[in-house]
């Protein structure tokens, strides 16, 4: 059974960066896409961008370019996602979930969210 | 941009209730549409990928069918458990576009 687990919940002053974690269960990462979407209070979901595990690769939202960095460490088959320049608007449940390697935006798997409030 | 607009954004229906969504894309995305499912505080859970097929171990009063910019999704019986918000997505080109989400709720 394939298994996200997130990074706990974050506060954050405007103008900071927060920096979510995503572990993938088993050999799972290497097998997958991963992506990060983000669902603000009681708005839709919003797609920020994805990495190739394997090869490192990403590719972002227009509206997150310059903001938001996504890595990988395969040795510990954990994913990651930096936003900075922080603001309010950014308060947000950030999900991470994963899609196969053979059909890389076929979302499958959802890690269990990370809220992130933005708060001076 | 893909948009996905969903309807209604909230239903009520009894227990038992046949219940319908619909999904529209403002492009072809051919059949590249899921249904999940999302309860309070928790994470989504695919339902329905390929517009149609049904993710292993979910129960087969959930349904989907289209293709091309019109979709639907179906409780065929309505159960306690299915007191969530479900949403589309289409996945046919980045960024991954959502649906606005349908809440549903018992009368």
């Amino acid at each position: 059974q394939e298994q996200l687990v997130q990074s706990g919940a974050e506060v954050k002053q405007p103008g900071a960066s927060v920096k979510v974690s995503c572990k993938a269960s088993g050999n799972s990462l290497s097998a997958s896409y991963i992506h990060w979407v983000r669902q603000a209070p009681g708005q839709g979901f919003e797609w920020m961008g994805r990495i190739n595990p394997n090869s490192g690769g990403t590719k972002y939202a227009q509206k997150f370019q310059g903001r938001v960095t996504i890595t990988r460490d395969t040795s510990i088959s954990t994913a990651y996602m930096e936003l900075s320049g922080l603001r309010s608007d950014d308060t947000a449940v950030y999900y991470c979930a994963r899609a196969p390697q053979w059909l890389i935006l076929r979302v499958d798997h959802w890690g269990q969210g990370t809220l992130v409030t933005v708060s001076s | 941009d893909i948009q996905m607009t969903q309807s209604p954004s909230s239903l009520s229906a009894s227990v038992g209730d046949r219940v319908n969504i619909s999904c529209r894309a403002s492009q072809d995305i051919s059949t590249f549409l899921s249904w999940s499912q999302q309860k309070p505080g928790k994470a989504p859970k695919l339902l329905i990928y390929s517009a149609s097929t049904l993710e292993t171990g979910v129960p087969s009063r959930f349904s989907g069918s289209g293709s091309g910019t019109h979709f639907s999704f179906t409780i065929s019986s309505l159960q306690p458990e299915d007191i969530a918000t479900y949403f589309c997505q289409q996945y046919d080109t980045v960024p991954l576009t959502f649906g606005g989400g349908t809440k549903v709720e018992t009368k």
